[in-house]
């Protein structure tokens, strides 16, 4: 089993669309969560972080649920713009300090395409 | 403020050939982390460096290897191409100190191994 499972998708929405992606993990040690965007061909970026409480960024709200090991992403009023993949990170454990950083667990993403 | 670079942009090898990978990191960074991209996956991390020294390593094996010099910036080696490393080579840089799980990525390398 991966350790962070996505939809690949692809999720076809036309503008203006309400959009969902789901996530699960597996490990329960998992410690901090993040969306990253990655566009065609470039490098991820970070969308957003995930807490426990929800969090709203504008158009996209993260939503983490520890009991069920599952992260959301929504995205409202879809624009063009927002197509993209969407990367589901987890990081376990504390942060390890020392100099080290702790590594990022990525997903496969989910490919969202906004039509017009 | 310049951000994470990485080059060549892209490169070609053969079976069998070796290749070396560059990063220089966002400014005022010292942690370098290099990740491995295969088409439709999700990156999946190589190993990291901090003061010179490999503090962390995936599940990648000895043909992959690494170095980071005193200005901090990081090479990424791999022995021996398979075609299996055919990939895009993300390399992403934090701060010790910075946001704990903050990491900025480069452009990436594109690998094709024939």
């Amino acid at each position: 089993r991966k350790e962070v499972e996505q939809d690949p998708g692809p999720f076809n929405v036309p503008e203006g669309a309400t959009v969902a992606f789901n996530c699960t993990y597996s490990n329960s040690a998992s410690q901090s969560f993040f969306w990253y965007r990655q566009d065609c061909r470039k490098e991820p970026k970070l969308l957003m972080s995930v807490y426990s409480s929800g969090n709203e960024d504008g158009r996209f709200t993260a939503q983490l649920n520890r009991a069920s090991q599952y992260i959301s992403l929504l995205i409202r009023d879809s624009k063009l713009s927002d197509s993209a993949t969407y990367l589901c990170v987890v990081v376990y454990g504390p942060f390890l300090g020392g100099g080290a950083t702790n590594k990022l667990i990525f997903g496969t993403g989910t490919l969202l395409a906004v039509q017009p | 403020d310049a951000g994470v670079t990485q080059s060549p942009t892209h490169l070609i090898k053969t079976r069998g050939q070796q290749v070396t990978l560059r990063c220089s990191p966002k400014s005022g960074h010292d942690t370098v982390s290099w990740y491995q991209q295969a088409l439709g996956q999700g990156p999946q991390f190589i190993f990291q460096y901090y003061e010179e020294e490999e503090r962390q390593r995936g599940n990648f094996p000895d043909r992959f290897s690494g170095h980071q010099f005193p200005n901090y910036s990081s090479e990424l080696n791999v022995n021996a191409l398979l075609l299996g490393d055919s990939a895009l080579y993300l390399c992403a840089s934090s701060a010790r100190g910075g946001t704990a799980y903050e990491q900025y990525f480069g452009p990436g390398t594109r690998l094709t191994v024939t």
